[in-house]
């Protein structure tokens, strides 16, 4: 069973530019969430996608936004960078419908600093 | 809304010693709870869940937790520590009312002295 796979890990970036982060899902999952932790926080949901479609959206500004693939792959993108947007971002899936709610496979993460 | 509070930013342990990280949660119905842990430069892992029935889980590890309705927490506890367990320990809620999207507490950092 593959795992939950998030590219790049690291990524520097200056303030103003966009950013791409990819996630694979694990094997059988259907939905996708993403998460921001800032250095000493706990992670915050940024939204989630299902069935290729947002299916929940946390307390982020549109300059936030995503995609599902068929394959349930993901990328979530970052337009006009703020220094405030560094952080670890998290990819996890999970299996809507057919598993408890709530309960996330996480990625390792792509850690982005904006300088 | 839904909102977890870990009150203890930092716990410090012998190891061997046993351990009782706190977690509280405000919702007004039983919610789903989790514990997560994020070892240093890692993604997190689902150490335990309390969906319902009895209120003693077990996890991974040798992690358990107690769902204790009255108090509204879910403490995560272990008998005898061992060095790899320095981590993160993320207490987190789901429930109808947040979509079961879960939402995380701050965390807890495990250091576990020799």
């Amino acid at each position: 069973e593959t795992g939950v796979t998030q590219s790049p890990t690291h990524l520097i970036k200056t303030r103003g530019q966009q950013v791409t982060l990819r996630c694979s899902s694990q094997s059988g999952h259907n939905t996708v969430s993403w998460y921001q932790q800032a250095l000493g926080q706990g992670p915050q949901f940024i939204f989630q996608y299902y069935r290729e479609e947002e299916n929940g959206r946390g307390n982020f500004p549109p300059r936030f936004s995503g995609l599902q693939f068929p394959n349930y792959s993901s990328e979530l993108n970052v337009n006009a960078l703020e220094l405030d947007d560094s952080a670890l971002y998290l990819c996890a899936s999970s299996s809507f419908g057919r598993a408890p709610p709530g309960e996330l496979f996480f990625g390792e993460g792509s850690r982005l600093t904006v300088l | 809304a839904q909102s977890v509070t870990q009150p203890d930013i930092h716990i410090t342990v012998s190891e061997g010693a046993s351990l009782e990280l706190r977690c509280n949660y405000s919702y007004g119905a039983t919610p789903y709870l989790f514990w997560y842990v994020q070892s240093p430069g890692q993604g997190l892992q689902l150490l335990l869940k309390y969906f319902s029935g009895d209120t003693l889980v077990q996890g991974i590890k040798g992690f358990e937790a107690e769902f204790k309705r009255s108090q509204s927490s879910f403490n995560l506890r272990k008998p005898s520590v061992h060095w790899s367990d320095v981590a993160e320990y993320f207490c987190a809620v789901a429930t109808s009312g947040g979509s079961y999207i879960p939402t995380f507490g701050r965390g807890t950092s495990l250091i576990v002295h020799p």
